[in-house]
């Protein structure tokens, strides 16, 4: 069955950077979009930046552009997020999904914690 | 950016009674809406795409209508394992935006 794991969270200071992994199983990774969303601690959902199955087309939400990178690499059926210039508000559960649009499949999340 | 709004934000229903969850949107979205439901400690799961197409898998008492601007998720008969957060989310615009949620909780 279909299986996203997320690894790579943690404590970090403000201006600090952490590569979050999302490990694929139980699909053709390569055939898929796949996505990152965001759940600050007791809040609701942000959708964070998304990818094409090729990796050509991707989007990113205003709040994050210019410091957080997606990318995939279709052999190693892995995703990617690199957070640079991370913030007291980037605070939150950070979930691997796949497709885009609708987030079909959640893996089940891993805390990024922003604080000096 | 389209912004979405559920109401009530909390909704109190007695287990084998009927919930109805309300999405707005900001402006028209078709029917590019979808529904999730969030248990505690868990990640999200789909339940609805397309405004009312079932994910596989998803029992028949859960139903979604609507479109344009104003969708509806519909419970027709609480059963325990319903009792959760309610996230809609719109994917007709990037950014993909979603509601704040509605928590159904047992009365």
């Amino acid at each position: 069955q279909v299986q996203l794991v997320e690894s790579g969270g943690g404590l970090v200071k403000p201006g600090g950077s952490l590569r979050l992994s999302c490990a694929a199983t139980g699909f053709r990774f390569s055939d898929y979009y796949m996505s990152w969303i965001r759940q600050a601690p007791g809040k609701g959902l942000e959708w964070v930046s998304d990818i094409s199955s090729s990796g050509s087309i991707i989007h990113y939400a205003d709040s994050v552009k210019g410091r957080l990178t997606i990318s995939r690499d279709n052999a190693k059926n892995s995703l990617y997020l690199q957070m640079n210039s991370l913030r007291v508000e980037d605070t939150a559960v950070y979930y691997c999904a796949r497709g885009s649009k609708t987030a079909i499949s959640w893996g089940q999340g891993t805390l990024v914690t922003v604080s000096s | 950016e389209i912004v979405m709004t559920q109401s009530p934000a909390t909704l109190s229903v007695s287990p084998g009674e009927r919930a109805t969850l309300s999405c707005r949107a900001s402006q028209s979205i078709s029917s590019k809406l979808a529904w999730y439901q969030q248990k505690p400690g868990q990640a999200p799961g789909l339940l609805i795409y397309g405004s009312s197409t079932r994910d596989t898998g998803i029992p028949a008492r859960f139903s979604g209508s609507g479109s344009e601007t104003e969708f509806t998720l519909t419970i027709s008969s609480l059963q325990s394992e319903d009792f959760a957060i309610y996230y809609c989310q719109q994917y007709d615009n990037w950014p993909y935006t979603f509601g704040q949620g509605t928590k159904l909780e047992i009365k």
